[in-house]
């Protein structure tokens, strides 16, 4: 069975330092992996997906994210951060097999400080 | 080219009640999924419809129905609605021959209080 842990429920940082979401998955299969963003009281939106093909994958908004099989993880990354990042951050998996059933982490919530 | 939109944006029901979600899926798409997403956690998968079918089911309860109609879009229904229901519910929808790479779209949510 597949499954995501997102190391840190919390993260807050600085505007303009770096970002770093972890995460983690666990497949019997080569999945593919999404990042979604979740604004206040808005829909998730797609960040970036990985599918087999470059292991470094570039997203949205200067966010990207890299695919260790070896470390079974995929955390996501932005060299400086701005204050519009604040949101929620979900890690998600989905295998072959799964009809695209999607898979979240419980999610990180970032915030950006002055 | 109009997202996927769901209604109402929010309902209030009682104990035991009925209620029904709508969901209209992105133009071009033939596959919706309801997921139900909890106060401070991540979404869960409840089921998914295609062909205006039920094609994959989550560990939720028979009080979770749904439906699909010939133009893609797509209804839950939650009966006997209990105080634990209450959550925001998304919509995705997305090409159902894609397999398991293809992106899902998801839509603004309905969210749902049960007193």
């Amino acid at each position: 069975a597949q499954s995501v842990t997102q190391l840190d429920s919390h993260v807050s940082v600085s505007e303009g330092t770096p970002v770093l979401l972890r995460c983690n998955y666990s497949s019997s299969y080569s999945p593919s992996l999404f990042w979604y963003v979740q604004h206040p009281n808005k829909g998730l939106q797609l960040l970036l997906k990985y599918t087999s093909a470059a292991t470094l994958v570039k997203g949205i908004n200067g966010f990207e994210a890299e695919f260790k099989k070896s470390e079974t993880s995929f955390h996501l990354t932005k060299p400086s951060a701005h204050m519009s990042d604040a949101a929620e951050y979900f890690c998600v998996v989905s295998t072959p097999g799964g009809y695209n059933k999607l898979i979240f982490g419980a999610g990180t919530r970032l915030a950006v400080h002055p | 080219d109009a997202g996927v939109t769901q209604s109402p944006t929010h309902l209030i029901k009682t104990r035991g009640q009925q209620v029904t979600l709508r969901c209209s899926p992105k133009s071009g798409h033939d596959t919706v999924s309801w997921y139900q997403q909890a106060l401070g956690q991540g979404p869960q998968f409840i089921f998914q419809y295609y062909e205006e079918e039920e094609r994959q089911r989550g560990n939720f309860p028979d009080r979770f129905s749904g439906h699909q109609f010939p133009n893609y879009s797509s209804e839950l229904n939650v009966n006997a609605l209990l105080l634990g229901d209450s959550a925001l519910y998304l919509c995705a929808s997305s090409f159902g021959t894609g397999g398991f790479q293809e992106t899902q779209y998801f839509g603004p949510g309905t969210r749902l209080l049960v007193l």
